[in-house]
């Protein structure tokens, strides 16, 4: 069964440097998302994009993150200079269609810890 | 903006009996999806069940049944026979008509034997 894939698994970096998140979305889908969830607490909407830009962004989508789907099969988020509060984990989804009628497919995850 | 709020952060059970986890959400919206993940240690976010708004019926997965009540827009989860390998965090969530899907605060089911 297609599904979508994270990598890195966990990645560990120090304060004030830059990351990068890949994500290889299910191959007929159009829209991909970013989540984060820091440790216990709730899941929350970073970022959409389809046909190569963002579509919308949450208030914590702010100039340190970016995204882009730099080949046919990757959608990456950035973090330019992290920051500890950057600590959390990010989950990438896509889906084959922007209406409500479809489900959104999660990645594992990719955990990030600043030091 | 919608907003899907869970009002019971921890709640448990016994092996095979039954538990219901609450959900209310505000939207603007008339037609929308709700859905209950199931996130459990491993993190992946799994769909449990999901409801179309402008079905009637309640949606039903084997041990896993809705009760939707868009007037008073309540969507709470019942969790039939329930088993260890239900331990998890539960979100419910909305999904607009863009494609976002907007999560509650997370309830974390135990189960136990």
């Amino acid at each position: 069964e297609p599904e979508v894939t994270q990598t890195p698994s966990h990645q560990v970096t120090q304060m004030g440097q830059e990351v990068i998140l890949r994500c290889v979305p299910i191959s007929n889908h159009l829209y991909f998302y970013w989540y984060r969830q820091i440790l216990g607490q709730k899941v929350e909407f970073l970022v959409s994009f389809y046909n190569n830009e963002i579509s919308e962004k949450s208030e914590i989508f702010d100039d340190q993150f970016s995204v882009e789907r730099p080949d046919g099969s990757n959608f990456t988020l950035k973090i330019r200079s992290t920051k500890l509060e950057d600590s959390a984990m990010y989950f990438c989804a896509s889906t084959p269609r922007r209406d409500n009628t479809g489900e959104l497919f999660f990645g594992e995850g990719s955990r990030l810890t600043v030091l | 903006a919608q907003t899907v709020t869970q009002s019971q952060p921890e709640m448990s059970v016994q092996e095979a009996e039954t538990v219901t986890l609450s959900c209310t959400y505000d939207t603007s919206e008339s037609n929308y999806y709700l859905f209950w993940y199931k996130q459990p240690p491993s993190r992946q976010m799994i769909l449990v069940i999901r409801q179309e708004a402008y079905k009637q019926q309640n949606a039903t997965e084997n041990r896993f049944s809705v009760n939707f009540q868009k007037a008073a827009k309540s969507f709470s989860l019942k969790i039939s026979d329930s088993q260890l390998g239900d331990t998890a965090m539960y979100f419910c969530a909305h999904r607009t008509s863009y494609g976002k899907l907007t999560f509650g605060q997370g309830t974390i089911l135990t189960v136990h034997p």
